[in-house]
């Protein structure tokens, strides 16, 4: 596609429900990343791709989070029995690679809000 | 460990005023460094980044320069208008790593 898409653009859901959010980066682009900004905060690294692999997961904040990437390409974010705390936009980003200087184009983000 | 920090904001202007926002940064190494933009509604974009010191990045009539002597990258614009209203965020990237470290953000408002 032309950019990063993210969908859902909005998610409201019950505390202890799960929920998947999806990024679809751009073709070709072999970095994924994914990243949370909360109201008044910067953005929070979760989680990159290189490929399908996942070399740095440091940034999930619980094991109730957790992100696959198939076939190089599309990636989903989970988030397991979610609570309040867990509301934020979730924004997603891709790049050619992951050399130092590459360009990320980011997606709009999925707003997520845990009632 | 590597940090960014930023003025905080908002920031309000009227039109045709010189805008400043303040960034600095903590690194190990020999980072890149960018500003990026969030428009309302979208995704951030890159707006203009500078990979080594004393280079200038500018974009759109947005100047940074690389200032390694004082850790420091700030966002210029001699002359803002009602659309450059965003949240500008400013970010380091270090080599060899693939991670990048973003700051807060500043909301800039800039009245007509």
């Amino acid at each position: 596609g032309a950019g990063v898409s993210q969908s859902p653009s909005n998610k409201v859901t019950e505390k202890g429900k799960d929920v998947e959010l999806r990024c679809d980066p751009i073709s070709g682009h072999t970095a994924l990343y994914w990243y949370r900004q909360s109201l008044g905060q910067g953005l929070e690294f979760l989680i990159y791709f290189q490929g399908n692999s996942a070399p740095d997961k440091s940034g999930l904040p619980s094991d109730r989070f957790s992100a696959e990437r198939t076939g190089g390409s599309v990636s989903t974010l989970t988030i397991q029995r979610t609570q309040q705390e867990d509301s934020a936009v979730y924004l997603c980003a891709s790049s050619l690679s992951s050399l130092r200087n590459e360009k990320l184009f980011f997606g709009s983000g999925t707003q997520l809000s845990v009632l | 460990g590597d940090s960014v920090t930023q003025m905080e904001g908002p920031v309000t202007l009227s039109e045709e005023a010189f805008l400043t926002i303040n960034c600095t940064y903590t690194a190990t190494g020999y980072p890149s460094l960018f500003w990026y933009v969030q428009y309302p509604g979208e995704g951030l974009q890159l707006l203009l980044k500078a990979t080594k010191a004393d280079d200038k990045g500018s974009n759109k009539g947005f100047e940074a320069t690389y200032r390694k002597e004082t850790t420091s990258f700030h966002l210029e614009k001699g002359s803002v208008q009602v659309s450059d209203s965003a949240v500008y965020f400013c970010a380091l990237s270090e080599i060899g790593t693939y991670k990048y470290i973003f700051g807060t953000g500043t909301r800039l408002k800039v009245l007509a």
